[in-house]
């Protein structure tokens, strides 16, 4: 079967650096997505990786090894504001998009 | 960017009754918008792919008749709860499909609403 797992909660401190992991088993690849979802709120997009290697974009960056069905998800210099569910999906061969259950990022002042 | 609107973000219903859900693209045409069903600490749950002009492609295990999908238009698509009882009650999302500058099909999604079937 299809799975992903990421863990299912963090806590982190205010400034800090934060990873989050996400690894995967699916039919075929066709991309990895990252997206933030606020409490009761949908989700937004934060990254899309479909090579190997590390993809930066402001305070976040997002690494993918296909090899090792790995990616994750590094936030720096955290904020409150980041406090949110953070969401893995894979496309897999069909270009279906399977999601992870999200990890929830605690922050700390 | 790309604009999903969601109406209504949340409604409360009685048992029975039928409540509709729109989903519209704002700025762009999507031949194709997705719905999903989120319950509390759990991840998105795909319910059904809807195209535009033609009938909805559901997941395996939701009920056609219980959710009507409709994609009338280019920037339109709706899901009806039919006769909604109170293990109904979840968050709905719809997203549209969009290429983004990285060339990958990103998903643009609605704000949600929430239903509770008393």
């Amino acid at each position: 079967g299809q799975n992903i797992d990421q863990p299912t909660e963090m806590t982190a401190t205010e400034g800090a650096i934060v990873q989050i992991n996400c690894t995967y088993q699916t039919s075929g690849f066709n991309g990895l997505f990252w997206y933030q979802q606020h409490a009761g709120e949908a989700p937004t997009f934060l990254s899309y990786n479909v090579l190997d290697g590390l993809e930066e974009k402001g305070r976040f960056s997002s690494f993918l090894s296909r090899s090792k069905g790995y990616s994750y998800l590094l936030l720096k210099e955290l904020q409150m504001k980041d406090s949110a569910s953070y969401l893995c999906a894979v496309r897999d061969s069909n270009y279906q998009l399977i999601w992870g259950a999200g990890t929830k990022l605690i922050i700390k002042p | 960017g790309a604009v999903v609107s969601q109406h209504p973000s949340w409604v409360i219903c009685k048992s029975g009754t039928s409540v509709k859900i729109e989903c519209r693209s704002l700025d762009f045409q999507a031949t194709t918008m997705f719905w999903y069903r989120q319950f509390p600490k759990q991840s998105l749950m795909l319910m059904a792919t809807s195209n535009e002009g033609s009938k909805a492609t559901y997941e395996q295990g939701v009920e056609k008749d219980k959710f009507l999908i409709n994609h009338a238009s280019l920037t339109l698509s709706t899901l009806t709860v039919t006769s909604a009882h109170p293990e109904d009650s979840s968050f709905y999302i719809c997203s549209a499909s969009q290429t983004g500058i990285s060339g990958a099909n990103v998903l643009t999604f609605g704000a949600g609403s929430r239903l509770t079937v008393l």
